[in-house]
C-alpha cells in the first residue's frame, strides 16, 4: 500500500514562514492535496496541485511539487495565530475519488 | 445547505454493542466515504460508496458495514464494537469523479470510544 508521511510537530513565530514537508510514495498520483483541521472540526481543503506541475500559490500559500523525489511542501507566509491547526497532505489513489492521507502536521503558532 | 452532517457527535459503548453512525449530504454528491482518524496515523478510509445502491471497502473495513439506499444517506455500521474502534469518524462527500479535484466536503466528526 502507499504511506504519505509528515513530520509530526511544527512550532512557528506569529509573522514567520511555515514550510510544511510531506512525501508521499505512489508515482501515479495524478493530484495531491493540503487539508487543514481545526480543533474539534472536519477537514478543509486548502489547495491542490496536479502532477504535472511544479509549484502553484495561492494567496499566502505556496505548494512545491518535486515528482523525482516524491516530496510536497506547503509554505505559508506570514504565518497568523488563525494557522494553528493540523496540516494534512493526501494523494489521489484511485477510483472513486479515493485519497490516501498523510499522518498530519500539528503547527504551532506563537507569539 | 447544511453540507455533511454527522450524529451523534460523542458516543461512548460497551465492548460487543452494536451501533449506527448517521452521516447525510444534501449537496447531491454521487461519492461518500467514511474514514476514522487516530492519532499519528492521519485518516484511513473504511469504506465509500460511488453512488445509491454502489459501496467498497477502503483501507481498514473490517467490524463495520456499510450500505446506500439514497443518495443522501450513507451510514456506518458497528457490528460488534471492540476497544481498537475507539477513534474519531469523519464522513465525507464530494460530486467529483476519478480524475476530479471536486472539494471533499466533511462532516464535523463522531468522536467513539469503546469500553
Amino acid at each position: 500500500g502507499e504511506d504519505v508521511e509528515q513530520s509530526l510537530f511544527l512550532s512557528v513565530r506569529e509573522g514567520d514562514s511555515s514550510v510544511i514537508n510531506c512525501t508521499y510514495t505512489d508515482s501515479s498520483s495524478t493530484y495531491l492535496y493540503w487539508y487543514k483541521q481545526e480543533p474539534g472540526a472536519g477537514l478543509q481543503l486548502l489547495t491542490y496541485i496536479f502532477s504535472n506541475m511544479d509549484m502553484k500559490q495561492d494567496q499566502r500559500l505556496t505548494v512545491l511539487l518535486n515528482k523525482k523525489d516524491k516530496h510536497l511542501s506547503l509554505r505559508i507566509a506570514d504565518t497568523q495565530t488563525g494557522d494553528s491547526a493540523i496540516y494534512f497532505c493526501a494523494e489521489h489513489t484511485g477510483g472513486g475519488n479515493k485519497l490516501t492521507f498523510g499522518t498530519g502536521t500539528q503547527l504551532k503558532v506563537e507569539l | 445547505n447544511a453540507g455533511v452532517t454527522q450524529t451523534p457527535k460523542f458516543q461512548v459503548l460497551k465492548t460487543g454493542q452494536s451501533m449506527t453512525l448517521q452521516c447525510a449530504q444534501d449537496m447531491n454528491h454521487e461519492y461518500m466515504s467514511w474514514y476514522r482518524q487516530d492519532p499519528g496515523m492521519g485518516l484511513r478510509l473504511i469504506h465509500y460508496s460511488v453512488g445509491a445502491g454502489i459501496t467498497d471497502q477502503g483501507e481498514v473495513p473490517n467490524g463495520y458495514n456499510v450500505s446506500r439506499s439514497t443518495t443522501e444517506d450513507f451510514p456506518l455500521r458497528l457490528l460488534s464494537a471492540a476497544p481498537s474502534q475507539t477513534s474519531v469518524y469523519f464522513c465525507a462527500s464530494t460530486s467529483g469523479g476519478i480524475e476530479s479535484t471536486d472539494t471533499q466536503y466533511f462532516g464535523p466528526g463522531t468522536r467513539l470510544t469503546v469500553l
